[in-house]
């Protein structure tokens, strides 16, 4: 099955400072991905999709300039969190789309953000 | 708006059966997702229901009724593992997913 990394698994970072997760595709080609953040205890939220070769369209209220998105290759897209802050802990989680052949998307295991 | 509606939370037993709902209003229908999420995991794909009728996998079944905006996922032969999650998700007009909050399902022996 298709498979999707994420890179680091948890990360703990001083407020002020950026911290950049990986998400790749291991044995597809994505044109999309998604990033998503989640509370405890709540659902999903997407944050913003990302299109290979093309800016980031990101959902209301998801701060453009503080959530960086990359979408360099078929493979890999890059969500950097900008002079993180401590209400930016959360758990974020990206999926991948190969394509409207397939009906799910494949999603990466998540990375645990905690800014002290 | 767009809305997804499902219980917060449910208990069933082990080797029992459980049924959880889900209620969506949204732009346009392209097919609902049940996906399972342990804490601290990210989801993992369940089920697909694009036409109306009931879709068999397993243990795990998924019945969707268009028309009434309705789907359940049925959970057969309950084990402890099985205590998770459950989202339920539908991809609207934009094939975009919209997502439901969650049904926390709690399995006791």
């Amino acid at each position: 099955g298709a498979v999707v990394s994420q890179h680091p698994s948890r990360v703990i970072c001083k407020s002020g400072t950026s911290v950049k997760i990986e998400c790749r595709s291991l044995d597809f080609q994505a044109t999309t991905m998604f990033w998503y953040r989640q509370f405890p205890k709540k659902s999903l939220m997407l944050m913003a999709t990302s299109n290979e070769g093309s800016k980031a369209t990101y959902e209301q209220g998801v701060e453009k300039d503080k959530f960086l998105i990359n979408h360099a290759s078929l493979t890999l897209s890059t969500l950097t969190v900008t002079s993180a802050h401590p209400e930016d802990s959360s758990f974020y989680i990206c999926s991948a789309d190969p394509g409207l052949a397939f009906y799910e998307q494949y999603f990466g295991p998540g990375t645990r953000l905690t800014v002290t | 708006g767009q809305n997804i509606d499902q219980p917060t939370e449910m208990t069933a037993t082990e080797g029992a059966i459980v049924q959880i709902n889900c209620t969506y209003q949204t732009s346009g229908f392209n097919g609902l997702f049940w996906y399972q999420q342990h804490a601290g995991e990210a989801p993992t794909f369940l089920s697909y229901n694009v036409l109306d009728g009931l879709e068999e996998k397993g243990r795990f079944s998924s019945f969707l009724s268009r028309s009434k905006g309705y789907s359940y996922l049925l959970l057969k032969e309950l084990q402890m593992k099985d205590s998770a999650s459950y989202l339920c998700a539908v991809r609207d007009s934009n094939y975009q997913l919209i997502w439901g909050a969650g049904t926390k399902l709690i399995i006791k022996p």
